[in-house]
């Protein structure tokens, strides 16, 4: 079985500040692990996916997230807020070789305060 | 290029109303899938395909049903709407399986609600 947990349901920031969104994940095999973002009345759209390869990945919109097999964790991060960056982010892990076997967190939404 | 596209937008039903929510992709995606979204439990798979012709049950099947009698088509139906299946619906296509090229498309969702 896997899981996910993301904590906080609402983050602000300030913007210009860094935005730090956690995830923590549950996985009896090696993970793929993925954060998707969502912006209002629109579909997901993929910011990057870890698969075993660099433990660092990098995304779209400049964010990026590392993984961390220790602390179970593959939390998101961007050094400096953008007004553009309000929206809400999965974070979501599969056993590697099906997105039928994605299991996605509740999600977090991101508020940008100018 | 649009990418997955889906019908209608938003849809308002009566309980015990039977309908069918279309998704299409143009990517010559093997693999769709039908999800539902509802507040504080993020996306549940609810059906998904892995090549036209073929359907298998998600997390969340029951009182859904699908068909994929088309490569590019992906076709979720309500036979007797009931008010638990008000949510929002995306449905999704990938290439094939999760890998480090493969990247799963969603679309921009149908809000259903069932009075």
């Amino acid at each position: 079985a896997q899981s996910v947990t993301q904590l906080g349901s609402h983050v602000s920031v300030s913007e210009g500040a860094l935005v730090l969104l956690r995830c923590n994940y549950s996985s009896s095999v090696p993970p793929y692990l993925f954060w998707y973002v969502q912006y209002p009345n629109q579909g997901l759209q993929l910011l990057l996916k870890y698969t075993s390869a660099a433990t660092l990945v990098k995304g779209i919109n400049g964010f990026e997230a590392e993984f961390k097999k220790s602390e179970t964790s593959f939390h998101l991060t961007k050094p400096s807020a953008h007004m553009s960056d309000a929206a809400e982010y999965f974070c979501a892990v599969s056993p590697s070789g099906g997105y039928q076997k994605v299991t996605f967190g509740i999600g977090t939404k991101l508020q940008v305060i100018p | 290029n649009a990418g997955v596209t889906q019908t209608p937008k938003f849809r308002v039903l009566k309980t015990g109303q039977s309908m069918t929510l279309l998704c299409a992709q143009d990517m010559n995606h093997e693999y769709m899938y039908w999800y539902r979204q509802d507040p504080g439990m993020g996306l549940r798979l609810i059906h998904y395909s892995v090549g036209e012709g073929t359907t298998a049950k998600g997390e969340v099947p029951d009182g859904y049903n699908v068909s994929r009698l088309k490569k590019q088509n992906f076709l979720l139906g309500l036979e007797s709407a009931a008010p638990s299946q008000t949510s929002v619906y995306f449905c999704a296509s990938s290439l094939g399986l999760a890998s480090s090229t493969d990247t799963q498309y969603f679309g921009p969702g149908t809000r259903l609600t069932v009075l």
